[in-house]
């Protein structure tokens, strides 16, 4: 079975400082997907971005990346330039692309706390 | 576009009650989720659906039932309600493709709370 670690619960940075939040995933599949989702304090799911395993380039959004090491499993996400508003909850999610569900696995989060 | 919404956005059940919470979505796609979040967890698949009548269980289904009767609508009906079903819920849409990261669109949750 798939599982999705995130070892940090939480994290402060100062703003316009980077910061990399952990991800490390377990599966045996060779075909799948990696997503970063926010969920600010109101509650919503926000998509980020997202890497196929298969990709050779990290998938880079603006101010978010993702530092991709197939060989390691770990897909840690890169915010540039931190503002006020990315203090949130940070979850990172694996979806295997040949399941009939294209269901995702969370980890259980990162919050995020940037200080002026 | 609306995207996914859901009603209610809060609820509070006795022990025993009943309740559907309703989810909708406006962007015509195939895949539909439900997923439960705890407090300090992340989220986990309750059933998902991947068109219309055609419905299957996730990680945790139990004390849960769907039905997909048409693209747009993915009601979750809670029978007996339990305290361990206190969570947020939410309800998600993907359309597969290939041109697309088949990324999920969320809805703004229900907080539910049962006593």
């Amino acid at each position: 079975a798939q599982k999705i670690t995130q070892t940090q619960p939480g994290m402060f940075v100062q703003e316009k400082e980077a910061v990399t939040l952990d991800c490390t995933y377990d599966t045996s599949d060779q075909s799948y997907g990696l997503f970063w989702y926010k969920q600010p304090s109101s509650g919503e799911m926000i998509f980020l971005i997202y890497q196929g395993s298969y990709d050779e380039q990290n998938a880079t959004e603006g101010r978010y990346s993702l530092n991709f090491q197939k060989a390691r499993k770990s897909a840690n996400l890169v915010i540039s330039a931190s503002q006020l508003g990315d203090s949130a909850m940070y979850f990172c999610a694996m979806r295997l692309s040949g399941a009939g569900s294209y269901q995702l696995t969370f980890g259980k989060g990162t919050k995020l706390s940037v200080i002026p | 576009n609306a995207g996914v919404t859901q009603t209610p956005k809060f609820r509070i059940l006795k022990i025993g009650q009943s309740m559907t919470l309703q989810c909708t979505q406006d962007m015509n796609h195939n895949y539909m989720y439900w997923y439960r979040q705890d407090p300090g967890m992340g989220l986990k698949l309750i059933y998902y659906s991947v068109g219309a009548g055609i419905t299957d269980k996730g990680e945790v289904p139990n004390g849960y039932n769907v039905s997909r009767s048409t693209t747009e609508d993915f009601p979750l009906r809670l029978e007996l309600a339990a305290p361990s079903q206190t969570s947020v819920y939410f309800c998600a849409s993907s359309y597969l493709s290939v041109l697309t990261y088949n990324e999920q669109f969320f809805g703004p949750g229900t907080r539910l709370t049962v006593l």
